[in-house]
This record gives C-alpha cells, structure tokens and sequence, in this order.
C-alpha cells in the first residue's frame, strides 16, 4: 500500500541556512509523482515543487530543490537561505499513476514543522 | 480567479449534532478531494470526485459522512451525528488533470471541525 513517512515532527534552522525535510514513500508502482506542501500558520495549503518518478533531474523551484532517490525511495525537501516566512508545516505527498492505479489518490505524510531562527 | 473556498472556516458543535460542510473548487476543475488531517497525524484522503461522480470513496470513514457534489460544481459534506473522534480540519482540493500526469492540488483554507 501506498505510504509517505515524514520522521521529523520538527526541525529549526537559523535563518540564511539551508536546512533539508525528510520524505520516504512506499509504492510498488514504477509510475507517480511527488510533491511538497507548505502549510503557514494562517492554514492554507501551498504547492511547493513536483518530481515525476521518471524525472531524471531533480526538480527545482527557487530556492526549493528536492532531493530524489529513487532507488532509497526518498524524496526530500532542500530549502537553501531560509527565511523568516519559510517557517510553517511541511507536508510531502504522493500520487500514483491514475492509468495504472484507477485513482488520482494522493497521500500525505504527517508533517514537518520548520521554525526559522533569527 | 477565485480560488478554493471552504465555508465554514470553524465550527464547533456537540457529539450527535450535524455539520455541513461546503467547499467551491476552482471553476473549471472537474477533480474535487476531501482530506481531513487531525491534529499530528496525516492528511487523510477521504474521498474524490469527478464532476459529480464519486471516482473514489473509500477514505469515508463511515456511514455517518456523506458528500454530494450535484450539478459538479460545489460540494458538501455532511457529518451526523458528529462524534468526538470527528474534529479535525478538514480541506477541500481541486485540481485540473487534463491528460497530463502531473497536476498539483489547489486547497481550501480548511473548515475546522471541533465536537464537544
């Protein structure tokens, strides 16, 4: 069955720092796609980066860049100069290949929160 | 453009209540999820619509929530009778395939869910 871990509950880092969230998935399918979400404190959920499991670059977004191994099924989250605003709720997640799965279901981890340090 | 909207953003009422719970995509998404993450746990899937077509439904916990999407546009759902184990904050997504795989989920700001 189809599993995200997030083995951090929380992590600091001083700010200007590049601090890196933990994303291990569990599927036997050789096709799907991996994400990550911010959740501030104001509650809405934001779309971070994307990575396709046939994706042989890691993806990157500004100042957001993930770390995929696919071999070690990891997937995670880089955020290089943090910032004051990047303190929030991390959530990875996953989707399956709808073709393959019958479903676009996606999954999500239980979080990281990231707190920023002056 | 508007995006997800969830209403009521918290509601707090007693075990054996009901609870609506309305949430309006981003128009033109035809993909509408429902999650419910309870505090230090996961977002859990609850279900998954296409148009008004439940694609996948098997996140309900129980006979007690039911989720409608008529018309394909917004959804409810509904909770009764609430239970304790019920509170949580539960988000709304949408999103719009259209034939390519990747697609990210645009959520709702949450409706807050707490039974006394």
């Amino acid at each position: 069955a189809q599993k995200i871990t997030q083995t951090q509950p929380g992590m600091f880092v001083q700010e200007k720092e590049a601090v890196t969230l933990d994303c291990t998935y569990d599927t036997s399918d050789q096709s799907y796609g991996l994400f990550w979400y911010k959740q501030p404190s104001s509650g809405e959920m934001i779309f971070l980066i994307y990575q396709g499991s046939y994706d042989e670059q890691n993806a990157t977004e500004g100042r957001y860049s993930l770390n995929f191994q696919k071999a070690r099924k990891s997937a995670n989250l880089v955020i290089s100069a943090s910032q004051l605003g990047d303190s929030a709720m991390y959530f990875c997640a996953m989707r399956e290949d709808p073709t393959t799965s019958g479903t676009y279901k996606y999954i999500f981890g239980t979080g990281t929160r990231l707190k920023v340090l002056a | 453009e508007a995006g997800v909207t969830q209403f009521p953003s918290h509601s707090v009422i007693e075990k054996g209540q009901t609870v609506t719970l309305r949430c309006d995509p981003i128009s033109g998404h035809d993909n509408l999820y429902w999650y419910r993450r309870v505090m230090g746990k996961e977002i859990k899937f609850l279900l998954h619509f296409v148009k008004e077509s439940k694609q996948d439904e098997s996140g309900m916990p129980n006979n007690r929530f039911l989720a409608e999407r008529t018309g394909g546009t917004y959804s409810t759902l509904k909770v009764q009778p609430a239970e304790l184990e019920d509170s949580g904050v539960y988000f709304c997504a949408s999103s719009h395939h259209g034939g390519t795989f990747t697609g990210e989920l645009f959520f709702g700001e949450g409706s807050r869910l707490t039974v006394l």
